[in-house]
């Protein structure tokens, strides 16, 4: 299964850009690359996805480089609600049985 | 409005005991997924099932048992053969994977489960 890795924790002040990174290095070329977050407790919210190109949406952009072994997702300007557990995944499987693999999160904090 | 509804949201257990776990979606998407979430580690597939009457065990599914006799709904037992239950349960849905390539998944609000 293609798997993720990503750092444990990062800190970026408010209203700066928040850069994070994941690593798939196993992607095979068919897999797409998801983000989701997650606040405590409750469950995890979608953010963006992306096969090669890269996408941008109204919460954030999202840049795979062209061999896709990895990806940056970029929140522009951050604020205090983006403090979550940022999770970079993939979707693995084929002949007719997917399965979405999480990794362990990226724990972002805003900073005032 | 269209979600995925888990009950309880919190539920209590003893030891010995089986409970289940209800997860409805009326998003109407084939695939439904069930995942397990201890304090400050991330998600782990317990089950998932692509269709109707059809199911997979995911990485941890030993001690759990599901069924899926309806597109709507993907019930989660928790049997007494779960050794350390105590977790935030988290079901998910997407869109069937023959209708879409770039599936989204989609989830509800979690239950939490405590063996007391």
């Amino acid at each position: 299964d293609a798997k993720t890795t990503q750092p444990p924790s990062m800190d970026c002040a408010e209203g700066r850009a928040a850069n994070l990174p994941c690593n798939h290095s196993t992607i095979s070329g068919n897999e797409y690359v998801y983000w989701y977050r997650q606040i405590h407790s409750q469950g995890p919210q979608y953010i963006i996805h992306g096969l090669k190109n890269n996408e941008t949406n109204e919460m954030a952009s999202l840049i795979i480089t062209e061999d896709r072994k990895s990806s940056t997702l970029i929140l522009p300007h951050a604020t205090l609600r983006d403090t979550a557990v940022y999770y970079c995944i993939v979707r693995v499987g084929g002949s007719g049985t997917y399965k979405y693999i999480f990794g362990t999160g990226t724990r972002l904090k805003v900073l005032a | 409005d269209g979600g995925i509804t888990q009950s309880p949201k919190y539920l209590f257990r003893k030891e010995g005991q089986n409970v289940t776990l209800s997860c409805e979606q009326n998003l109407n998407h084939d695939a439904m997924y069930w995942y397990r979430q201890d304090p400050g580690q991330g998600l782990r597939l317990i089950y998932y099932s692509q269709i109707v009457n059809d199911f997979q065990k995911g990485d941890i599914a030993e001690g759990y048992s599901v069924s899926r006799e309806k597109k709507e709904s993907f019930p989660l037992t928790v049997t007494s053969a779960q050794k350390n239950p105590t977790a935030f349960y988290l079901c998910a849905s997407s869109i069937g994977l023959l209708r879409s390539s770039g599936n989204t998944i989609y989830f509800g609000e979690g239950s939490w489960l405590t063996v007391v």
